[in-house]
Order: C-alpha cells, then sequence, then structure tokens
C-alpha cells in the first residue's frame, strides 16, 4: 500500500527567504509523484509532477522539487518566496496497484511573512 | 470556460435530508474522482469512475451514492445527512488513472 508523510504541518517564513517543503512516500512499486497548491476557498491545482526522466522537476511559480529514490522523497523548493505563496500544499503519490489511486499527504501550511 | 465546475458551491442542509452535488467537466477526460476535505484540510478519496465504471470505493458510508450518466458527469447523492457529513467535496477529473487531477471549486457542505 501506498501512503505519503508531509513532514511539516506549518511553514511560516519570511518573503524572499527560501522554503523547502518536505514529502516522503512509501510505495513498493514505481510511482508518479506530485505536488498541488490550494489557495483560500479554491481547490487544488498542480504545481508540478514527477513521472519518469530526470529527477529535478520544475514546476509553476517557481517551484521546484527533486525526486529521490532512496530517501524515498520529493521535497518541495523555492528560492525567494512570495506573500503570494500563502496557501495549503499537498503532496501525493500514485503506483499502478489499486485502479491508480493517488493518494495525498496531510498538507503544508505555508504562510509568507512581510 | 470553467473546466471542472460543481454545482452548488454552498449547500446547508438539515440532519437527515437528502441532498446531491454535481459536477462536469469540459475537459474531455475519462476519469473522474470524489474527494472530502475535512476542517483540518485533510483530503481523502471517496470514489472514482472511470469510462462510467466505478473503479474505486474506498470506506465511505452506503449513505453516499456516486452516478455517471457519462463521462463528463460525476454526481454524488447523500441520503440521511449527518453532523459529520460537513465538509468540503472536491470533484476531480483526469485525462487517464495516475495522471495529474484537475480539481473543482468545491462544495461547502454545512450539516445542522
Amino acid at each position: 500500500a501506498q501512503s505519503v508523510t508531509q513532514l511539516d504541518s506549518q511553514v511560516p517564513v519570511f518573503e524572499e527567504a527560501p522554503v523547502e517543503l518536505r514529502c516522503n512516500y512509501s510505495s513498493s512499486v514505481s510511482v508518479y509523484l506530485f505536488w498541488y497548491v490550494q489557495y483560500p476557498n479554491q481547490g487544488l491545482q498542480l504545481l508540478l509532477k514527477y513521472l519518469s526522466g530526470s529527477t529535478l522537476v520544475k514546476g509553476i511559480n517557481g517551484f521546484e522539487a527533486e525526486f529521490n529514490k532512496s530517501q524515498t522523497s520529493f521535497h518541495l523548493r523555492k528560492p525567494s518566496v512570495h506573500i503570494s505563496d500563502t496557501a495549503e500544499y499537498f503532496c501525493a503519490v500514485s503506483d499502478n496497484t489499486n485502479a491508480g489511486k493517488s493518494t495525498f499527504g496531510d498538507g503544508t501550511t505555508l504562510t509568507v511573512k512581510p | 470556460d470553467t473546466a471542472v465546475s460543481q454545482t452548488p458551491k454552498y449547500l446547508v442542509t438539515q440532519m437527515g435530508n437528502d441532498k446531491s452535488i454535481k459536477c462536469e467537466q469540459n475537459l474531455g477526460h475519462d476519469t473522474m474522482y470524489w474527494y472530502k476535505q475535512d476542517s483540518k484540510k485533510f483530503l481523502k478519496i471517496m470514489f472514482s469512475y472511470n469510462n462510467k465504471e466505478l473503479i474505486i470505493n474506498e470506506t465511505v458510508p452506503n449513505r453516499f451514492s456516486p452516478k455517471s450518466p457519462d463521462k463528463a458527469h460525476l454526481n454524488l447523492h447523500i441520503n440521511s445527512l449527518e453532523l459529520g457529513d460537513s465538509a468540503v467535496y472536491f470533484c476531480a477529473s483526469s485525462p487517464r488513472q495516475r495522471d495529474t487531477q484537475y480539481f473543482g471549486p468545491g462544495t461547502r457542505l454545512t450539516v445542522l
């Protein structure tokens, strides 16, 4: 069975500082990995995804993530955050079992302070 | 042009009532989902359909019944609503299983 652990429930950071949101996953087969962002009172939208190939994945809004198979991690990073990055961030994993179901982490609340 | 739309956006109702939430996607996707997001923002999958066939049915009370009349629509009917059903319900679609999911704006259900 697959699972996702987001290691930080809340991450406060000052504007223009770098940020890392951590995600570890567990699966016995090859995985697809996703990061989604949810702004207040909205649905989730895709930030970036890893399917195969290069382990460094670039997404929208200046975010990037690195797939590390040996550490089963997929941490999200941004070198300089803006106030507008304040949102809930979800890591998700899907594999080729159980009809390709995606399992979501519990979310990390990123708060960017001026 | 809204890719995944849900109606209604807000739903306030009394315990014991029956209600439905509708979802439509105009992306031509084969797979659709229903998720429940609780007050702590935890997101749990409830159901998934692929080409109108139910493929994922998580541990959800049988008061919840999904219906997919065609590939573009996935509705959720809830019987005998309970206080614990209060949550935000999201519909999503994807081109195929395992792929990127596109979420609707959510339906905030409040059971009084």
